[in-house]
């Protein structure tokens, strides 16, 4: 069945440097991804998204592309900010889209 | 604009109570509804999910039921709750494939 892969956390970076959490995905056919953020104690918000190969999602200087021949869509930012310190989920969503699979989260935290 | 609303916002509870979680969305029709719970520290669980009116498909067996009384309305609910039923309640909706969107969350103390 579908499923998507993070790296296991928690992550811990001074403020400004650069940023990676790592996701990959088994799925079959074509299916959207996206990258979930949550801050404590709130709901999950939509980082970004991209709905086909190649396809690049970017809001507030992170970027993930969409990479079908590794099956990977990987998490950047070039500087964190210590506002970024929060809950980070990988998610996938099958073409039926009745469905929607989630990684099991990575703990960022950004020390000044 | 569309919006969705959980309460309560917090609640804590006596093992072997009952619940019920209230989900509302506004400003859309005919969503996918979704019930998730995550445990402290950890990532989300699906419990429930909804394609229409009175259709629920559940994917964890447990004490846990879900109703959809009105297109835009979706309960949890528990006759007895368990010490393990402790977490934080996320109701989301969604238009097929694209993304999903999250109510604020409830947090319940099962004591």
């Amino acid at each position: 069945g579908d499923s998507v892969t993070q790296m296991e956390g928690p992550v811990t970076l001074s403020e400004e440097a650069f940023l990676t959490i790592n996701c990959t995905y088994t799925a079959t056919g074509y299916p959207s991804l996206f990258w979930y953020v949550q801050y404590p104690g709130e709901g999950l918000q939509l980082l970004l998204k991209a709905t086909k190969a190649d396809d690049k999602g970017s809001n507030k200087g992170f970027e993930a592309t969409y990479r079908k021949e590794t099956t990977s869509f990987h998490l950047e930012k070039g500087s964190v900010q210590v506002s970024d310190s929060a809950v980070y989920f990988c998610a996938l969503s099958d073409r039926s889209g009745n469905q929607f699979y989630f990684g099991t989260g990575t703990s960022l935290t950004v020390i000044p | 604009s569309q919006t969705i609303h959980q309460w309560p916002a917090t609640l804590v509870q006596p093992v072997g109570s009952p619940l019920s979680l209230e989900c509302t969305v506004e400003g859309t029709s005919n969503p996918n509804l979704y019930w998730y719970r995550q445990a402290a520290g950890r990532g989300l669980q699906l419990l429930f999910y909804s394609v229409g009116i009175g259709q629920i498909s559940s994917e964890v067996p447990q004490n846990l039921s879900a109703s959809r009384p009105q297109d835009r309305q979706f309960i949890l609910s528990s006759k007895k709750l368990l010490l393990s039923d402790s977490g934080f309640y996320l109701c989301a909706w969604s238009h097929g494939a694209d993304e999903q969107f999250f109510g604020p969350g409830t947090r319940l103390t099962v004591l």
